[in-house]
């Protein structure tokens, strides 16, 4: 079981937005600004999509963005593209001993 | 270019030990902090071992603390994993990744992954 929960599917069409959801506690998502969410394609390594809650790296398109509230972090993704169906995964850093753990992933799929 | 790559998986049976290598290029390797992320067969990602950039800091994964080491060498560029007492939950993909400069958590370049199977 992760420790935080992602919903595992998501869809929409073309043009959509959709958003997903990761739900934590305040030992980790609530306590702290330290979210991020990873876009993995099959076979393929995980690319880094949105850190610290809400900042985009270099490259990445205004399409994605997060937001925080309380224990759940979010991403939104607007615009749907068939390029965007992928594995997403958000992360925290954690108070406990361990210092990073992630969701379960959501399977997001682009009708 | 920012490069990452790992070598040294493989089979492995039950109890033995194995020692993974990422070798970084395209950047000032010991001015950043490095982790281990590993993701089993269909499962998600799963974060194993964090190292600062200096090398003074380290993290373990409960699952992997006593087991596995987590070491740097600035002078080869390398990032190493070295995998005691194996056992067959820890088959899984391993990627060594890049954190973000000034934060925790955000992995900004990872490398191609290497499989390590552990079975008899």
């Amino acid at each position: 079981q992760s420790a935080l929960t992602q919903p595992a599917s998501v869809s929409g069409s073309p043009g959509q937005s959709i958003t997903i959801s990761c739900t934590g506690t305040s030992s980790d998502v609530g306590g702290y600004n330290y979210v991020s969410w990873y876009q993995q394609h099959p076979g393929k390594a995980p690319k880094l999509m949105i850190y610290d809650v809400s900042n985009r790296p270099s490259g990445v398109s205004n399409r994605f963005s997060g937001s925080k509230s309380g224990n759940t972090a979010s991403l939104t993704i607007s615009g749907l593209q068939a390029e965007d169906e992928a594995d997403y995964y958000c992360s925290s850093y954690t108070l406990s001993s361990t210092l990073v753990v992630f969701g379960g992933g959501t399977k997001l799929t682009v009708l | 270019e920012v490069q990452l790559v790992e070598s040294g998986g493989g089979l492995v049976q039950p109890g033995g030990s194995l020692r993974l290598s990422c070798a970084a290029s395209g950047f000032t390797f010991n001015m950043y902090n490095m982790n281990w992320v590993r993701q089993a067969p269909g499962k998600g990602l799963e974060w194993v071992s964090y190292i600062s950039s200096s090398g003074s800091t380290i993290y373990y994964a409960d699952s992997v603390k006593g087991r596995f080491t987590i070491s740097r060498d600035s002078a080869r560029n390398s990032l190493y994993l070295q995998m005691n007492s194996l056992r067959a939950e820890d088959t899984a993909v391993y990627y060594c990744a890049r954190a973000v400069v000034a934060t925790i958590g955000g992995f900004d370049y990872w490398g191609q992954g290497s499989l390590v199977t552990v079975s008899s």
